[in-house]
């Protein structure tokens, strides 16, 4: 079955300390993938994106995700933390051979809190 | 700013009652989607059309019914509003490049 795994619920880190959330994907196909972030009260924003070439992507926000295929895995990176960004983080992914229909699996997201 | 916009943000309703979400777009996106979200349980898809005219059902469709108006709009109606339905629901809508563009939300409460 088609799934995306994120497996901490919540992290917290220290302002300025380094960051990795986890994110494993069960799919069939080719994958697209993809991260979101949702401050709170907020809708979901787009952070960075992969469906081809350079396994490492660079998104906003100084933000990184590496596809690693031989692990199923997208794991999201930023070196140093700010305190703004504290928010609800959603692994997605989609299928090349979706045509029109652009459905994504969703993870069930990582919370991160930032210590000061 | 171009993006997706709903209405209403908020709304508490009584069991029973029915409701209709609006969702707009100004981007010439030909898929759109309504999700609902609940503590713990992520981003539930309810309804997307893959491209205007045409509508099908997700992971959780009953008690719900939508309508792609037009390219632009694509609205999400309750007809009879139930507790469980009480959520926070997103409009969002995507083109060619996969990048879901999100709308803002709407809480619904139903007493």
């Amino acid at each position: 079955a088609q799934s995306v795994t994120q497996p901490d619920i919540h992290i917290t880190v220290s302002e300025g300390a380094s960051l990795e959330l986890r994110c494993n994907y069960s799919y069939g196909a080719t994958p697209y993938l993809f991260w979101y972030v949702q401050s709170p009260g907020q809708g979901l924003q787009l952070l960075l994106k992969y469906f081809s070439g350079d396994t490492l992507v660079q998104g906003i926000k100084g933000f990184e995700a590496e596809f690693k295929r031989s692990q199923s895995s997208f794991n999201l990176r930023k070196p140093s933390v700010h305190w703004s960004d504290a928010a609800e983080y959603f692994c997605a992914v989609g299928s090349n051979n979706a045509g029109n229909n652009r459905k994504l699996i969703w993870g069930l997201g990582t919370s991160l809190a930032v210590n000061p | 700013n171009a993006g997706v916009t709903q209405t209403p943000k908020f709304q508490v309703l009584k069991t029973g009652q029915s409701m209709t979400l609006q969702c707009a777009q100004d981007m010439n996106h030909n898929s759109m989607y309504w999700y609902r979200q609940d503590p713990g349980m992520g981003l539930r898809l309810i309804y997307y059309s893959a491209s205007e005219g045409t509508t099908d059902k997700g992971e959780v469709p009953n008690g719900y019914n939508v309508s792609r108006l037009n390219k632009r709009e694509f609205s999400l109606r309750l007809e009879s509003a139930a507790p469980s339905q009480t959520s926070v629901y997103f409009c969002a809508s995507s083109e060619r490049g996969w990048g879901y563009t999100f709308g803002s939300g709407t809480r619904l409460t139903v007493v």
